[in-house]
């Protein structure tokens, strides 16, 4: 089975502090996804990678950086943390433009 | 750039009864997804859909795919309580890697 795992379910944040939040996969999928999901409005796309050093921005990057130093590991950056990013973040990967495979979510809370 | 329309956004349906959620994309795709989400749990593919004519089924769903019309349906025969949730599509753009969703459609099935 393929498993993606992201570091935390829940933290809470100031507002103004650098957050990391670091999504795994076992599945040596070359594309990986950072999503936030937010009553009514769907899953929105933050950034993806398609591969290693790689990175596209998605719909909604103001605010996050990511980083993918090695091709199992995703992670997304929170520089300054805003009460506006307290949101469910999601990350997923997939093979190439096949099914995505996702975590259980990471509820951030921006304090 | 891709949009994914779903409607409609909430459904409330009577036990026994059929149904069907459409899914609308607005730019050429030829892969489209559907998950499926409980409260509080992250994102469970339920079906993938890659040709023009693409149908599955699983149970009491069925999937379909239009890609000359750009749609997809989620159809519901008989619907039980145990289908409350949320489900989603996503598609790729034509040639790239970006999944993006839709915005979902809650789904509540009352006796």
């Amino acid at each position: 089975d393929v498993k993606v795992t992201q570091s935390s379910r829940y933290l809470v944040k100031r507002t103004g502090e650098k957050v990391f939040l670091e999504c795994v996969q076992d599945m040596d999928h070359e594309n990986m996804f950072w999503y936030r999901q937010d009553p009514g409005l769907g899953l929105r796309l933050i950034y993806f990678s398609y591969d290693v050093k790689m990175k596209e921005k998605g719909d909604i990057p103001e605010g996050y950086s990511v980083s993918r130093e090695k091709k199992e590991r995703f992670s997304l950056i929170l520089e300054s943390a805003s009460t506006n990013q307290t949101s469910m973040y999601l990350c997923a990967s997939s093979s190439q433009g096949f099914e995505a495979f996702f975590g259980q979510g990471t509820r951030l809370t921006v304090v | 750039e891709l949009k994914v329309e779903q409607n409609p956004l909430f459904l409330s349906m009577q036990e026994g009864k059929n149904y069907t959620i459409y899914c609308n994309y607005s730019t050429t795709s030829d892969r489209l997804y559907w998950y499926r989400q409980d409260p509080g749990k992250s994102l469970e593919s339920l079906f993938v859909l890659l040709s023009n004519g693409a149908v599955k089924q699983e149970g009491r769903l069925m999937a379909s795919l239009d890609t000359k019309a750009r749609l997809s349906t989620l159809h519901i025969t008989a619907a039980v309580h145990d289908l409350s949730a949320t489900y989603f599509c996503a598609s790729f753009p034509y040639n790239t890697d970006k999944l993006i969703f839709g915005t979902g459609t809650r789904l509540q099935v009352f006796p």
